[in-house]
């Protein structure tokens, strides 16, 4: 069955960078693009942004553009979220998920467990 | 607008029908999709479509859609049902690719 299985949660202090990873398995990885999706405490979903698993082209939400990069490996089937100058703002529950776009839908059919990112001093 | 906006909180007796509505721009040209969120866990899909349902999302779970407005209708609520309910669709304005609503919290009474 389709799955998308997160790297663990992850303790950072301010300035530094962290790397979340998110590993698909059951299905072709370059047949979907994958999404990220951030949850701050207590709060909504909030899209970051996608890559494209064909291309390695990634587009990112306004707000999320300079200290987050999307990347693949697609060798082991696997996209990263890093984020570097980490602000406590960051504090949130990262969650990647597969896109299907279907005429005049286009829906997240799958999300991975989410990652837990703490920024604290 | 690429704004979808949801009623923060719905409420509604067990075993009884409760409509949770999204507005925005974007619902004229593309579908709303809807996820469910329980405490503690990742969202999962339950309508996409003009209707449909994933495999294993039960029946009393429909979608709609009027104008600007999508609809999620739960038919007979289920304890089970109590979680947050987001709504998301394409954003028309080319902004962004997706726009998620700011969820509905629903309690079953």
């Amino acid at each position: 069955q389709v799955q998308l299985v997160q790297s663990g949660s992850d303790l950072k202090k301010p300035g530094a960078s962290v790397k979340v990873s998110c590993t698909a398995s059951g299905y072709t990885f370059t047949d979907y693009a994958i999404n990220w999706v951030r949850q701050a405490p207590g709060q909504g979903l909030e899209w970051m942004g996608w890559i494209s698993t064909s291309t390695g082209n990634p587009t990112y939400a306004r707000g999320f553009t300079g200290r987050f990069v999307f990347s693949l490996d697609t060798s082991v089937s696997t996209a990263y979220l890093q984020i570097s100058s980490l602000k406590a703002e960051d504090t949130a529950l990262y969650y990647c998920a597969r896109h299907v776009l279907l005429g005049a839908s286009l829906f997240f059919d799958s999300w991975g467990q989410g990652t837990p990112v703490t920024v604290s001093s | 607008s690429s704004e979808l906006t949801q009623d923060p909180a719905v409420s509604v007796a067990l075993g009884q029908t409760v409509r949770i509505t999204c507005q925005g721009d974007s619902l004229r040209t593309y579908y709303a999709s809807w996820y469910q969120q329980k405490p503690g866990q990742a969202p999962v899909l339950v309508i996409y479509g003009e209707n449909n349902r994933p495999s294993g999302i039960p029946g009393r779970f429909s979608g709609s859609t009027s104008g600007n407005t999508a609809s999620l209708t739960i038919t007979g609520a289920q304890a089970d049902d109590e979680a947050d309910y987001y709504c998301h669709c394409r954003d028309a304005s080319g902004h962004h690719l997706v726009v998620f609503g700011g969820g509905t919290k629903l309690t079953v009474l």
